[in-house]
């Protein structure tokens, strides 16, 4: 009965790789976000997204995109990976009018 | 562009004693605000959350918030803190026409001593 899950759990990869985080959520929510937890604890979004709108935060590589084969799933897509990507990545999804957000467990990503 | 500040990084508490955690955005528009908990190892919780109405808000876990307009703050507070509620505090802020995006403050990481 998990709302919102994410796989794996944990990802350790070489610099230079291609890389995939999957999210998934029950909820039936119309929007699903994901967002970046560095090393010191400090959240920033990435990506919002429902079927008719991608807003992307302007800060974010063009190496991340989001794909979404359908409402209930959003992956991230991370291409060559870099040392500075290694980060808790966590999915979110939520109701566009309703603005609560409900997490995932996050993904903790090691580049090395 | 909003921002949120979290004026306390790390807080040491002994149990029962009173908690407030301060937290100040920059955006003068219309916004809602949320709390949220990270225990360690866990993912983010909803601890509570203002959107309009009374700017008393009640969450889980016997916390609540005090939404000021006047002073762009919705700090948290706990009357008497135990040991179990020893996590990471995040407050977040949204605008509606930002594609719901929460802007996060930094954090404040609350230890508190049994």
């Amino acid at each position: 009965d998990t709302a919102v899950s994410q796989t794996p759990k944990y990802l350790v990869t070489q610099m230079g790789n291609d890389k995939s985080i999957k999210c998934e959520q029950n909820l039936g929510h119309d929007t699903m976000y994901w967002y970046k937890q560095d090393s010191k604890k400090f959240l920033k979004i990435m990506f919002s997204y429902n079927n008719k709108e991608l807003i992307i935060n302007e800060t974010v590589p063009n190496r991340f995109s989001p794909k979404s084969p359908d409402k209930a799933h959003l992956n991230l897509h991370i291409n060559s990976l870099e040392l500075g990507d290694s980060a808790v990545y966590f999915c979110a999804s939520g109701h566009r009018g309703t603005d609560t957000q409900y997490f995932g467990p996050g993904t903790r990503l090691t580049v090395l | 562009a909003q921002s949120v500040s979290q004026h306390n990084h790390h807080v040491i508490l002994s149990e029962a004693a009173s908690l407030e955690l301060g937290c100040n955005y920059s955006y003068g528009g219309t916004v809602n605000l949320f709390w949220y908990v990270q225990y360690p190892g866990q993912h983010l919780q909803l601890l509570l959350k203002y959107f309009s109405g009374d700017p008393l808000v009640k969450g889980i876990k016997g916390f609540e918030a005090e939404f000021i307009k006047s002073k762009f703050s919705f700090n948290l507070r706990k009357p008497s803190v135990q040991w179990s509620d020893t996590a990471e505090y995040f407050c977040a802020v949204n605008e509606s026409n930002a594609g719901n995006m929460l802007t996060f403050g930094g954090g404040t990481r609350l230890m508190v001593k049994p």
